[in-house]
Protein backbone atom coordinates (compact mmCIF):
# COMPACT_ATOMS: atom_id res chain seq x y z
CA UNK A 1 0.00 0.00 0.00
CA UNK A 2 1.18 3.47 -0.80
CA UNK A 3 1.34 5.72 1.92
CA UNK A 4 3.82 8.04 4.47
CA UNK A 5 5.86 6.54 7.13
CA UNK A 6 6.91 8.50 10.03
CA UNK A 7 9.16 7.24 12.74
CA UNK A 8 9.83 6.67 15.57
CA UNK A 9 6.37 7.41 16.81
CA UNK A 10 7.25 8.94 20.23
CA UNK A 11 10.56 10.57 20.89
CA UNK A 12 12.78 11.87 23.59
CA UNK A 13 15.06 14.53 23.33
CA UNK A 14 17.10 15.86 26.46
CA UNK A 15 17.96 19.35 26.38
CA UNK A 16 20.81 20.72 24.11
CA UNK A 17 20.51 17.17 22.14
CA UNK A 18 19.90 16.98 18.46
CA UNK A 19 17.55 14.68 16.84
CA UNK A 20 15.83 13.52 13.19
CA UNK A 21 12.21 12.42 12.58
CA UNK A 22 12.55 10.06 9.68
CA UNK A 23 9.54 10.82 6.74
CA UNK A 24 9.37 8.05 4.11
CA UNK A 25 6.91 8.15 1.11
CA UNK A 26 5.95 5.26 -1.28
CA UNK A 27 3.77 7.48 -3.17
CA UNK A 28 6.34 8.50 -5.87
CA UNK A 29 4.88 12.78 -4.92
CA UNK A 30 7.31 15.53 -5.64
CA UNK A 31 6.85 17.75 -2.88
CA UNK A 32 6.44 16.82 0.70
CA UNK A 33 6.03 18.84 3.82
CA UNK A 34 6.75 19.39 7.49
CA UNK A 35 4.14 20.74 10.17
CA UNK A 36 4.27 21.35 13.40
CA UNK A 37 1.21 21.18 15.59
CA UNK A 38 0.63 22.22 19.28
CA UNK A 39 -2.71 22.22 20.87
CA UNK A 40 -5.34 24.28 20.01
CA UNK A 41 -3.39 25.46 17.38
CA UNK A 42 -3.61 24.94 13.79
CA UNK A 43 -1.05 23.04 11.72
CA UNK A 44 2.34 25.63 10.67
CA UNK A 45 4.72 25.01 8.31
CA UNK A 46 7.97 24.89 9.20
CA UNK A 47 9.55 23.49 5.88
CA UNK A 48 8.98 22.06 2.27
CA UNK A 49 10.65 20.76 -0.54
CA UNK A 50 8.93 20.44 -4.24
CA UNK A 51 11.47 18.53 -5.75
CA UNK A 52 15.17 17.00 -5.28
CA UNK A 53 18.18 18.54 -3.83
CA UNK A 54 15.43 21.86 -3.23
CA UNK A 55 13.92 23.14 0.00
CA UNK A 56 12.03 26.56 1.56
CA UNK A 57 11.61 27.80 4.78
CA UNK A 58 8.18 27.81 6.02
CA UNK A 59 6.50 29.76 8.96
CA UNK A 60 8.61 28.53 11.74
CA UNK A 61 12.03 27.11 10.07
CA UNK A 62 14.30 28.45 13.38
CA UNK A 63 16.12 25.55 15.10
CA UNK A 64 15.08 23.29 12.45
CA UNK A 65 16.75 22.02 9.27
CA UNK A 66 15.76 19.42 6.16
CA UNK A 67 17.62 17.98 3.57
CA UNK A 68 15.93 15.91 0.98
CA UNK A 69 18.71 13.89 -1.08
CA UNK A 70 16.15 11.20 -2.28
CA UNK A 71 12.88 12.00 -3.73
CA UNK A 72 11.19 9.40 -1.15
CA UNK A 73 12.70 10.77 2.08
CA UNK A 74 12.95 14.35 3.78
CA UNK A 75 13.73 14.42 7.13
CA UNK A 76 13.73 16.58 9.66
CA UNK A 77 16.75 17.60 12.48
CA UNK A 78 15.47 19.60 15.28
CA UNK A 79 18.29 21.56 16.46
CA UNK A 80 19.59 22.37 19.83
CA UNK A 81 19.12 26.03 18.78
CA UNK A 82 14.79 25.01 18.97
CA UNK A 83 14.09 26.03 22.57
CA UNK A 84 10.48 24.70 22.87
CA UNK A 85 10.65 21.63 20.41
CA UNK A 86 7.89 19.58 22.57
CA UNK A 87 5.28 19.35 19.74
CA UNK A 88 3.12 16.65 17.36
CA UNK A 89 4.87 16.71 13.89
CA UNK A 90 3.31 16.03 11.07
CA UNK A 91 4.88 14.46 7.70
CA UNK A 92 2.76 15.23 4.16
CA UNK A 93 3.23 14.94 0.54
CA UNK A 94 1.17 16.51 -2.11
CA UNK A 95 -1.17 14.53 -4.11
CA UNK A 96 -3.17 15.69 -7.02
CA UNK A 97 -7.18 14.29 -6.89
CA UNK A 98 -9.30 13.71 -10.02
CA UNK A 99 -10.74 17.05 -9.84
CA UNK A 100 -7.48 18.82 -10.33
CA UNK A 101 -6.98 20.06 -6.96
CA UNK A 102 -4.27 19.51 -4.40
CA UNK A 103 -4.60 18.18 -1.43
CA UNK A 104 -2.27 16.38 1.13
CA UNK A 105 -1.52 13.11 2.22
CA UNK A 106 -0.28 13.27 5.73
CA UNK A 107 1.92 10.61 8.12
CA UNK A 108 0.57 9.50 11.51
CA UNK A 109 2.99 11.64 13.13
CA UNK A 110 5.72 11.85 15.74
CA UNK A 111 5.35 13.38 19.40
CA UNK A 112 8.55 14.78 20.65
CA UNK A 113 8.77 15.30 24.35
CA UNK A 114 12.30 17.36 25.90
CA UNK A 115 13.02 15.59 28.93
CA UNK B 1 -3.58 38.15 5.97
CA UNK B 2 -4.70 34.25 5.06
CA UNK B 3 -7.00 32.82 8.06
CA UNK B 4 -9.07 30.03 8.29
CA UNK B 5 -11.58 30.57 12.00
CA UNK B 6 -13.74 27.03 12.82
CA UNK B 7 -16.68 27.05 15.23
CA UNK B 8 -17.62 25.61 17.54
CA UNK B 9 -13.89 24.87 19.20
CA UNK B 10 -15.18 21.93 20.76
CA UNK B 11 -18.65 19.91 20.62
CA UNK B 12 -20.09 17.07 22.62
CA UNK B 13 -23.07 15.53 21.38
CA UNK B 14 -24.75 11.85 21.87
CA UNK B 15 -24.68 8.98 19.69
CA UNK B 16 -27.30 9.11 16.39
CA UNK B 17 -27.30 12.83 16.87
CA UNK B 18 -26.81 15.16 13.49
CA UNK B 19 -24.26 18.39 14.10
CA UNK B 20 -22.92 20.74 11.88
CA UNK B 21 -19.31 22.62 12.30
CA UNK B 22 -18.32 25.46 10.30
CA UNK B 23 -15.07 26.75 8.86
CA UNK B 24 -15.04 31.02 7.40
CA UNK B 25 -11.89 32.16 5.46
CA UNK B 26 -10.33 35.21 4.38
CA UNK B 27 -8.12 33.02 1.86
CA UNK B 28 -7.44 34.92 -1.63
CA UNK B 29 -6.94 34.23 -4.01
CA UNK B 30 -9.46 31.12 -3.18
CA UNK B 31 -8.24 27.51 -4.87
CA UNK B 32 -10.02 24.60 -2.83
CA UNK B 33 -11.48 24.01 0.62
CA UNK B 34 -10.70 20.72 2.22
CA UNK B 35 -12.29 19.10 5.20
CA UNK B 36 -10.09 16.19 7.23
CA UNK B 37 -10.71 14.49 10.03
CA UNK B 38 -7.91 13.77 12.55
CA UNK B 39 -7.95 11.22 15.56
CA UNK B 40 -5.85 11.63 18.01
CA UNK B 41 -2.19 10.97 17.96
CA UNK B 42 -2.92 10.18 14.27
CA UNK B 43 -2.44 12.35 10.92
CA UNK B 44 -5.17 13.77 9.33
CA UNK B 45 -6.91 12.04 6.63
CA UNK B 46 -9.41 13.88 4.11
CA UNK B 47 -12.75 14.00 3.88
CA UNK B 48 -14.22 16.36 1.08
CA UNK B 49 -12.25 18.40 -1.15
CA UNK B 50 -14.17 21.52 -3.14
CA UNK B 51 -13.12 24.25 -5.89
CA UNK B 52 -14.81 27.45 -6.21
CA UNK B 53 -17.97 26.51 -8.42
CA UNK B 54 -18.97 23.49 -6.03
CA UNK B 55 -20.99 24.13 -3.17
CA UNK B 56 -21.61 20.95 -1.90
CA UNK B 57 -19.57 17.96 -1.42
CA UNK B 58 -20.86 14.34 0.34
CA UNK B 59 -18.57 11.56 1.77
CA UNK B 60 -21.00 8.83 3.43
CA UNK B 61 -22.70 10.43 6.47
CA UNK B 62 -20.45 14.13 5.94
CA UNK B 63 -21.67 16.69 3.78
CA UNK B 64 -19.31 19.70 3.01
CA UNK B 65 -20.93 23.20 1.98
CA UNK B 66 -19.32 25.79 0.81
CA UNK B 67 -20.41 29.79 -0.10
CA UNK B 68 -17.78 31.30 -1.81
CA UNK B 69 -19.52 35.01 -1.85
CA UNK B 70 -19.49 34.76 1.83
CA UNK B 71 -16.41 32.58 2.02
CA UNK B 72 -17.94 29.98 4.62
CA UNK B 73 -17.78 26.37 4.91
CA UNK B 74 -20.21 23.82 6.68
CA UNK B 75 -19.22 20.13 7.59
CA UNK B 76 -22.77 18.38 8.20
CA UNK B 77 -22.30 14.68 10.10
CA UNK B 78 -25.36 12.72 10.68
CA UNK B 79 -26.21 9.99 12.41
CA UNK B 80 -23.11 10.43 14.38
CA UNK B 81 -21.27 7.45 15.72
CA UNK B 82 -18.57 6.77 18.47
CA UNK B 83 -15.47 6.56 15.82
CA UNK B 84 -16.81 10.56 14.36
CA UNK B 85 -15.12 11.66 17.63
CA UNK B 86 -12.10 13.09 16.39
CA UNK B 87 -10.61 16.75 15.16
CA UNK B 88 -11.90 18.15 12.04
CA UNK B 89 -9.77 20.27 10.75
CA UNK B 90 -10.71 23.24 7.77
CA UNK B 91 -7.99 23.50 5.12
CA UNK B 92 -8.17 26.58 2.40
CA UNK B 93 -5.85 26.89 -0.07
CA UNK B 94 -4.54 30.01 -2.19
CA UNK B 95 -2.92 30.03 -5.21
CA UNK B 96 -0.04 31.68 -6.15
CA UNK B 97 2.03 32.59 -9.19
CA UNK B 98 3.81 29.51 -10.66
CA UNK B 99 0.64 27.52 -9.76
CA UNK B 100 2.05 26.26 -6.12
CA UNK B 101 -0.47 26.42 -3.96
CA UNK B 102 -0.06 27.49 0.13
CA UNK B 103 -3.07 25.65 2.47
CA UNK B 104 -4.42 27.65 5.92
CA UNK B 105 -4.78 25.14 8.41
CA UNK B 106 -7.74 26.03 10.28
CA UNK B 107 -7.37 25.02 14.76
CA UNK B 108 -10.14 22.74 14.11
CA UNK B 109 -13.28 21.78 15.83
CA UNK B 110 -13.11 18.91 18.84
CA UNK B 111 -16.33 16.99 18.82
CA UNK B 112 -17.03 14.19 21.09
CA UNK B 113 -19.62 11.47 20.41
CA UNK B 114 -20.90 9.98 23.53
CA UNK B 115 -22.62 6.89 24.16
Amino acid sequence: DGGITQSPKYLFRKEGQNVTLSCEQNLNHDAMYWYRQDPGQGLRLIYYSQIVNDFQKGDIAEGYSVSREKKESFPLTVTSAQKNPTAFYLCASKVRDKEAAYGYTFGSGTRLTVV
Amino acid sequence: KNQVEQSPQSLIILEGKNCTLQCNYTVSPFSNLRWYKQDTGRGPVSLTIMTFSENTKSNGRYTATLDADTKQSSLHITASQLSDSASYICVVSGSRSGGSYIPTFGRGTSLIVHP
